[in-house]
């Protein structure tokens, strides 16, 4: 058990749909990143959050959107769903900001888009 | 975008037998992590690797980071079936400290009792 949670484990929707994917990182941990693992292009890095602050943009498309609460969980959203976004998204929690700090991943939320 | 290649994508060994796992990118590192992912779960991180040429073990588990920078291995010896797994590499290219990984596609390893 890393101590990272996501919610919900797995999430099956339609074609146009908006979802929210939850995530909380350890205690103490002010760093959320989010990632995206598909069978065909493996994990991609979404997008960090430190401290509630966005701090770094990867691969993320518009039609989603991240946010970090004062209580420093995180949400992530996906909206206009598309079967391309059939996936396992990660979340992963570290204390600092940067530096080669390990990353805690959470066990991930499958989602289905049918 | 920072481009990591690992091969093979796929191996099948017997119990005992000797491998390793190659990550490669045509871009230098600032740093680079093994993460072992088992089905169900996320990824967990097995060693971080920081300077060119520098050699780590854990175990049967030998990990090198290439002098340049751009490239890693990984060796397991006498492999057990518990070694099964998706093994990833994953580096971290920027120079601002961030910390954001860049996931290689991975090799999935099937060890045969």
């Amino acid at each position: 058990d890393s101590g990272v949670t996501q919610t919900p484990k797995h999430l099956i929707t339609a074609t146009g749909q908006r979802v929210t994917l939850r995530c909380s990182p350890r205690s103490g941990d002010l760093s959320v990143y989010w990632y995206q693992q598909s069978l065909d292009q493996g994990l991609q890095f979404l997008i960090h959050y430190y401290n509630g602050e966005e701090r770094a943009k990867g691969n993320i498309l518009e039609r989603f959107s991240a946010q970090q609460f004062p209580d420093l969980h995180s949400e992530l959203n996906l909206s206009s769903l598309e079967l391309g976004d059939s996936a396992l998204y990660f979340c992963a929690s570290t204390q600092a900001g940067g530096g080669y700090n390990e990353q805690f991943f959470g066990p991930g939320t499958r989602l289905t888009v049918l | 975008t920072q481009l990591l290649e690992q091969s093979p994508q796929f191996l099948s060994i017997q119990e005992g037998e000797n491998l390793t796992v190659y990550c490669n990118s045509s871009s230098v590192f600032s740093s680079l992590q093994w993460y072992r992912q088992e089905p169900g779960e996320g990824p967990v991180l097995l060693v971080t690797v920081v300077t060119g040429g520098e050699v780590k073990k854990l175990k049967r588990l030998t990990f090198q980071f290439g002098d340049a920078r751009k490239d890693s291995s990984l060796h397991i010896t006498a492999a057990q079936p518990g070694d099964t797994g998706l093994y990833l590499c994953a580096g971290v290219f920027d120079q601002t400290g961030a910390n954001n990984l860049f996931f290689g596609t991975g090799t999935r390893l099937t060890v045969i009792p």
